[in-house]
């Protein structure tokens, strides 16, 4: 069974720092690509970046031009795991930050998401 | 990246037929993605790559293109189908993607 599990999310002052992480089971992880995607309360899906796959592809990674230089994402094949490390955090950052497994723009494979509030 | 619209809300009877557009100016030059998401749940890919219906999918979702858009239809719709549905695509080297604003489907 494939299961994608996000932790991490925090209540966290603005301009501080968080990392969340997407523990994943079921499938070979070093062979797909992971994205993060994020909704803000009553608000629509909107991407933020993805990693490639190490193998092949350089575990490049892509950002959506609003949080390009404040978040990273990285993988780590040998723990299953992928992380988003967000810096700089302001108020519109708050949402629920899911991870997907990803080939392209097949998003077939989500977690329930992790909630981060940006707030003084 | 460039944007993609969607009609912010449908609403149709049940067993009609439900139609939800995205447009936008790489498509359908590149590919679109369905997504349905219902409250509190994470989102669920529909299609792929414009007309591909992913695994589990009901036969009643399917996707076609135009010159300009990409449409979602819901054929028979059931109660079970109310929830949001966003299209996805990204630009031309794949290295920017976006989301359509979602469009709210209500059943009568």
């Amino acid at each position: 069974e494939v299961l994608l599990v996000e932790s991490g999310g925090a209540l966290v002052q603005p301009g501080r720092s968080l990392r969340l992480s997407c523990s994943v089971s079921g499938f070979n992880f070093d062979e797909y690509a992971m994205s993060w995607v994020r909704q803000a309360p009553g608000k629509g899906l909107q991407w933020v970046g993805f990693i490639r796959s190490n193998k092949g592809y350089g575990g490049t990674v892509e950002y959506d031009a609003s949080v390009k230089g404040r978040f990273i994402i990285s993988r780590d094949d040998s723990k299953n795991i992928a992380y988003l490390q967000m810096t700089s955090l302001r108020a519109e950052d708050t949402g629920v930050y899911f991870c997907t497994r990803t080939f392209m723009g097949r998003y077939d494979y989500w977690g329930r998401g992790t909630l981060v509030t940006v707030s003084s | 990246s460039s944007e993609l619209t969607q009609p912010p809300s449908v609403s149709v009877s049940p067993g009609q037929t439900a139609r939800i557009t995205c447009s936008g100016d790489t498509l359908p030059k590149e590919y679109a993605y369905w997504y349905q998401q219902r409250p509190g749940q994470a989102p669920v890919l529909l299609i792929y790559e414009d007309t591909e219906r992913s695994s589990g999918i009901p036969d009643r979702f399917s996707g076609s293109t135009s010159e300009t858009s990409v449409t979602l239809t819901i054929s028979g719709v059931q109660a079970e189908d109310e929830a949001d549905y966003y299209c996805l695509s990204a630009n031309s080297i794949g290295t920017s993607w976006v989301f359509g604003g979602g469009t709210k489907l209500t059943v009568l």
